[in-house]
Formats: structure tokens, sequence, C-alpha cells
């Protein structure tokens, strides 16, 4: 069966420095893999995907990830975090087979002044 | 485009009532998607669509939920009787192949 687990609930950053939320996967075969954001009472918005090739994927608002098969990680970074990225963010994985997105749990990003 | 519609916004209802909640997926995508988010479960994928079939329906609690899609451009999700542990963010989302998945604003179902 496939899955998504984000090992920490929330991760506490100061303004401008770097930010990373792990994310790791279980699947069989090659994954697809997505990262998506929700702001407080919104919906879920799309970040960055990785379906093959480069092992870096930039996404939106200054977000990367680096999709690493040997570790089976998918880790959410961006160099110099800001207020605004105070959210909750979800790894998903998607079936190769069906469209369907597996999420993981969420993590809870807090970026202080 | 404006994106996965949904409605009602907000929905606060009474233990034992029929709650619809309503999806109008982004014209042209062919894969529709129900998803709960509660606090304790996180977000659970209820049931998808593809071109318009029930492809797969595990995560549907129980026979107290049904969905339908009579058509390309619109979905119910219905739950009767309805329980004060029905109450979550319900969101319907919608992906063409190929790409990755939009999703609605959300419904807030609140059973009292």
């Amino acid at each position: 069966a496939q899955s998504v687990a984000q090992p920490e609930d929330q991760v506490n950053v100061a303004e401008g420095n770097p930010l990373t939320v792990k994310c790791t996967y279980s699947v069989s075969g090659n994954p697809y893999l997505f990262w998506y954001v929700q702001y407080p009472n919104r919906g879920l918005q799309f970040l960055l995907k990785y379906i093959t090739g480069d092992n870096l994927v930039k996404g939106s608002y200054g977000f990367e990830a680096e999709f690493n098969k040997s570790q089976t990680s998918f880790h959410l970074k961006k160099p110099s975090a800001l207020v605004s990225d105070s959210a909750l963010y979800f790894c998903a994985v998607r079936d190769r087979g069906y469209n369907k997105l597996i999420f993981g749990a969420g993590t809870r990003l807090a970026v202080h002044p | 485009d404006a994106g996965v519609i949904q409605s009602p916004r907000h929905e606060v209802t009474e233990m034992g009532q029929e709650v619809t909640l309503r999806c109008k997926p982004i014209s042209g995508h062919n894969s529709l998607f129900w998803y709960r988010q509660t606090m304790m479960r996180g977000l659970e994928l209820l049931i998808y669509f593809n071109n318009n079939v029930p492809i797969d329906d595990s995560g549907m609690p129980e026979d107290r939920f049904s969905a339908k899609m009579p058509n390309a451009s619109f979905s119910t999700l219905k739950i009767q009787p309805s329980e004060p542990r029905d109450s979550a963010v319900y969101f319907c989302a919608s992906s063409f192949e190929g790409s990755w998945t939009y999703f609605g604003p959300g419904t807030r179902l609140t059973v009292t």
C-alpha cells in the first residue's frame, strides 16, 4: 500500500532562516510526489510536484523540494522563510494506476518574526 | 476559470438530518475527488470518480454516506442521517490526467 509520512507535527523557524519540512514515502514503482499548502480556512493549494527528471523541483512562492530515491524522501525547502509562509503543509503521493492522492498527516509551519 | 466550486461553504444541521454537499469541478477535468479533513484523522479520501464513474469508494465511512456524479460538471456527497462525528471540512477536488489536483474551498459541516 502506498503511504506518506510527515514525521513532524510542527516546524518552527525564524524569519529569514532556511526551512525544511520533511516527507518520506512508500510506494511500489516510481512515485508521483506533491506538496500542497493550506492557509487558515482555505482549501489546499498546489506548490510543486515531482514526476520524473531533475531531483530538485522548484515550485510556487520560492519553495523547492528534493527527491531522494535512496532515502525515499521528498523534503520541502525554502532558503529564506517569511512570516507569510506560516501554514499547514501536506505531502502527497499519487497512485500511478489511478489519479487519487494519498496525503500525509500534515506539518504546521510557524515562522516567527 | 473559477476553479472548483463547492456549496454551501458552511452548513450547520441537527443530528439525524440529511445533508447534501455540492461540487462543480473545473471544466475539462475528468477526475473528481471527495476528501474529508478533521483534526483527528487529517485528510481522508472518501471517494473518487473517473469520467463520472466511481472508481474507489473504500474511504466512505459507512452506508450513511453516498456520492453521485450524474454528469461531468456536477457531483454531490450526501449524508443521511447525519451524526455529530460527521462534523468536518469536506473538500471536493478535480484533476485531469497528468496534471495536479485542484481543490475547492471546502464545506465546513457542523452537526449538533
